[in-house]
């Protein structure tokens, strides 16, 4: 399979806690987005890569939340101090610099934070 | 404020019983119109990129089309694996956007047998 793959793909957590997400894009995509998804709504925009520069910040993005792509290709998305507001679909896409509009999503990671 | 409205948000039509989707927009001005299916516990899946007013595209029961305000996706004598959630999304023009994709709620679609 040669999609977007995350992990893990479900993560139960006690308020408080820390948890980080990885993500790996489509082998060629130099771009790479995060987005959060609740129930019923459509994903809302968290932050974006192209190679490894973080080039755009959602103000969604607050201060507990971080996101890197050390070597331009993976990337992580941690939550510090996670909240019951917190739990979400997280979900990753990539883009190729040749068709950079088309952003194709990974299956997510499910965060219940209880 | 770009916005995007999705409706109906729910929708059930019988096997075969044609119909369409509707995703109208409000932005300041539009780069690309995306559409995505997605399935329950599962990522959206691309479908379509619609640029310009008057532009369509044509995926097995799919079609998109785009006006400067809307876009409809007709789904003609859906099937009961057509069930899904239906996304729109707009991608804006403009520095500060980058390539952020601003989604409307989905429209739930069932078909049944």
């Amino acid at each position: 399979d040669t999609g977007v793959s995350q992990d893990p793909r479900h993560k139960i957590t006690k308020r408080g806690q820390n948890v980080t997400f990885r993500c790996d894009p489509i082998s060629e995509h130099n771009r790479l987005y995060w987005y959060r998804q609740t129930l019923g709504q459509g994903p809302e925009f968290l932050t974006y890569f192209q190679n490894e520069a973080q080039l755009e910040k959602s103000r969604l993005l607050s201060d507990r939340f971080s996101a890197e792509r050390p070597k331009g290709s993976f990337s992580t998305l941690e939550i510090q101090r996670t909240e019951q507001g917190d739990s979400a679909m997280y979900l990753c896409a990539s883009s190729p610099s040749t068709a950079a509009y088309e952003q194709y999503f990974g299956p997510g990671t499910r965060l219940t934070v209880t | 404020e770009d916005q995007v409205t999705q409706s109906p948000e729910a929708l059930r039509l019988q096997e075969g019983e044609s119909s369409s989707l509707n995703c109208s927009y409000t932005v300041s001005g539009l780069r690309g119109l995306f559409w995505y299916r997605q399935d329950p516990g599962k990522g959206p899946e691309f479908l379509f990129t619609l640029y310009s007013a008057g532009e369509e595209k044509e995926k097995e029961r799919l079609k998109a089309t785009l006006t400067k305000k809307e876009s409809f996706l007709h789904i003609t004598a859906p099937k009961p694996e057509d069930s899904a959630t239906y996304l729109c999304a707009v991608q804006i023009f403009g520095e500060t956007s980058g390539s952020r994709l601003t989604f409307g709620e989905g429209t739930q679609l069932t078909v049944n047998p």
